[in-house]
């Protein structure tokens, strides 16, 4: 079974600085996809970045960014130029076909 | 982007009581839904994927006689929590996929049982 883990339970950052969030996975097979998810105080789940596994160029959304290492199945998501909005919950996931399965969440705390 | 809706976002009822929960894709046809349940700061823990037209597939140890779900159109998708109980007092949220891979979020219903 896949298994997600991420193993900072909380991170801090300070306004303008960049922060890496870790996320390691578990799989036994070489199609897939991850993703980021931020979850804010409302509790809406919003998709932060994806990276499908084929691709070995890491993918990037403006000030987000992942190192994605395939052969040591880590997917870390880098926040550069951190703002306070980008308080919250991180989720990092994985789906090959069907569900998704989440990590515990990584709480993102932004120092003014 | 897309959109999913969930409706209603929050309610409360009592103990012994039904409770409907819909999922809705706004502005795509979703082959498959999710439903999920988050308890206060964990994760979010996969419940059942339902495909339209099919019954549902639940995971291990969620019983399907007590989570009824129907996925009747390729746009909604309902979750019928049955003779509620408060331990089924949780946050459950839906996901929906266009078949790009990506799973579009709903923003949630809280439900509390007396």
């Amino acid at each position: 079974a896949q298994t997600v883990t991420q193993s900072q339970p909380e991170m801090s950052v300070q306004e303008a600085e960049t922060v890496t969030l870790s996320c390691t996975y578990d799989t036994s097979e070489s199609d897939y996809y991850l993703f980021w998810y931020k979850q804010p105080p409302s509790r809406q789940m919003i998709l932060v970045i994806r990276q499908e596994a084929y691709k070995q160029q890491n993918a990037t959304e403006n000030r987000f960014s992942v190192n994605f290492q395939k052969a040591a199945k880590s997917f870390s998501l880098k926040i550069s130029d951190s703002q306070l909005g980008d308080a919250a919950m991180y989720f990092c996931a994985y789906r090959r076909w069907g569900d998704m399965r989440f990590g515990a969440g990584t709480r993102l705390t932004v120092k003014p | 982007g897309a959109v999913v809706s969930q409706h209603p976002s929050w309610v409360i009822c009592k103990s012994g009581t039904s409770v409907k929960i819909e999922c809705r894709s706004l502005d795509f046809q979703a082959t498959t839904m999710f439903w999920y349940r988050q308890f206060p700061k964990q994760s979010l823990m996969l419940m059942a994927t339902s495909n339209e037209g099919s019954k549902a597939t639940y995971e291990q140890g969620v019983e399907k006689d007590k989570f009824l779900i129907n996925h009747a159109s390729l746009t909604l998708s309902t979750l019928t929590v049955t003779s509620a109980h408060p331990e089924d007092s949780s946050f459950y949220i839906c996901s929906a996929t266009a078949g790009a891979n990506t799973q579009y979020f709903g923003p949630g219903t809280r439900l509390t049982v007396l």
